[in-house]
């Protein structure tokens, strides 16, 4: 079955960049997903980049895919105290409508 | 819109007790999704319906755990008998058909005591 890999924690000071990685197992994957968790909350979609492109670029934020490695990134810009967050990947497959979600990485913002 | 809604958003039970979640989509979307968020565990996919019809439910854990989606507008997760490993935060999500963005509800935190 369909497995989603990220490291569990990250901590990065105020204005740095993040760099979160997840690696995923099925190859036909078709969408995969950056959510964000803040405390007490449920999950927000970041931004989803399709199986067919390497890059995706979203203000502050730029995903990296590469496909042949089955590894995505997210790419934080300017880090801020606020992004502070747990920070799930997720993957979907063809026409399957289910998401398979990684273990998440939480995300340290230090001043 | 509201966006997906759940309820009750804390419930504490006695292990062997009925629980029933609740959740009450966004308008117009097709389907809805249970999750379970744990520790141990992180985010697993319980059960999803399509257009109010179970579609897999091979994430429910076992037969003390059991869904429905009645109408559009509403669907249960239903616990009985509870156990104390059942304690976790239980999310529903709605997805427009064709869409490519779920949208999660702010979670039921459930405890078995």
């Amino acid at each position: 079955g369909e497995d989603v890999e990220q490291s569990l924690f990250l901590s990065v000071r105020e204005g740095d960049s993040s760099v979160i990685n997840c690696t995923y197992t099925d190859s036909s994957s078709t969408y995969l997903y950056w959510y964000k968790q803040e405390p007490g909350a449920g999950l927000q979609l970041l931004t989803y980049i399709f199986s067919n492109m390497d890059m995706k670029q979203d203000q502050r934020l730029t995903v990296l895919l590469n496909k042949k490695d089955k590894h995505l990134s997210l790419r934080i810009a300017d880090t801020q105290t606020g992004d502070s967050a747990i920070y799930f990947c997720a993957e979907s497959t063809g026409t399957a409508s289910k998401l398979t979600f990684g273990t998440g990485t939480r995300l340290q913002v230090t001043l | 819109d509201a966006g997906v809604i759940q309820s009750p958003r804390h419930e504490v039970t006695e292990m062997g007790q009925e629980v029933t979640l609740r959740c009450k989509p966004i308008s117009g979307h097709d389907y809805l999704f249970w999750y379970r968020q744990t520790m141990m565990r992180g985010l697993e996919l319980l059960i999803y319906f399509n257009n109010n019809v179970p579609i897999d439910d091979s994430g429910m854990p076992e037969d003390r755990f059991s869904a429905k989606m009645p109408n559009a507008s509403f669907s249960t997760l239903k616990i009985q008998p509870s156990e104390p490993r059942d304690s976790a935060v239980y999310f529903c999500a709605s997805r427009r058909g064709g869409g490519t963005e779920a949208f999660f509800g702010q979670g039921t935190r459930l405890t078995v005591v």
